[in-house]
């Protein structure tokens, strides 16, 4: 079956450090992938995607290169913000079915 | 781009009692929805998917008497807590999909039972 790993949290940055946030798959055939971020109290909102192999998807200053070689989806930025302290879920989904989701990453980015 | 709008954001209702949280697609047609439960600090954890006109599919281990799902119009489904009690306090969260955008999830409702 699917299943998404992703590094444990929490993580926590100084402002404008990097960051990565480790993302790796298992499924059939070739699932689309997703970085989803919850911020407190809230629900999830898409962050960003990548549908095919060496795609890299990017939003306000996050990247993620889906890595079939690998079955990797790590995501990046290269400068944190404290408004970017929230929860990151990488999740995967197979054929248009529902999502398969990791178990989450807290990021804490302190000023 | 599209919206879900779930209700309401916080409800705390007494043992025994059942609650009722709305999902609506607000711009787009969803054929199917999804319903999350998270617990503090953890993942989502996918109980059902509501599918119009028909009956939900439930996960394995979750109550389908305890969570009734009905998803009675194409943008429109509601999960039920029946006879609550405070075990079932949680962060509930829909999902629906849609087309162009994929999937997207309303803002969550914190139940709690007390």
């Amino acid at each position: 079956g699917n299943s998404v790993t992703q590094m444990e949290g929490p993580v926590t940055l100084s402002e404008e450090a990097f960051l990565t946030i480790n993302c790796t798959y298992t499924a059939t055939g070739y699932p689309s992938l997703f970085w989803y971020v919850q911020y407190p109290g809230e629900g999830l909102q898409l962050l960003l995607k990548a549908t095919k192999a060496d795609d890299k998807g990017s939003n306000k200053g996050f990247e993620a290169t889906y890595r079939k070689e690998t079955t990797s989806f790590h995501l990046e930025k290269g400068s944190v913000q404290v408004s970017d302290s929230a929860v990151y879920f990488c999740a995967l989904s197979n054929a248009g079915n529902m999502l398969t989701f990791g178990g989450g990453t807290r990021l804490m980015v302190k000023p | 781009g599209a919206v879900v709008s779930q209700h309401p954001s916080r409800v705390i209702c007494k043992s025994g009692t059942s609650v009722k949280i709305e999902c609506r697609s607000l711009d787009f047609q969803a054929t199917t929805m999804f319903w999350y439960r998270q617990f503090p600090k953890q993942s989502l954890m996918l109980m059902a998917t509501s599918n119009e006109g028909s009956k939900a599919t439930y996960e394995q281990g979750v109550e389908k008497d305890k969570f009734l799902i009905n998803h009675a119009s194409l943008t429109l489904s509601t999960l039920t807590v029946t006879s609550a009690h405070p075990e079932d306090s949680s962060f509930y969260i829909c999902s629906a999909r849609e087309n162009n955008y994929g999937y997207t999830f309303g803002s969550g409702t914190r139940l709690t039972v007390v």
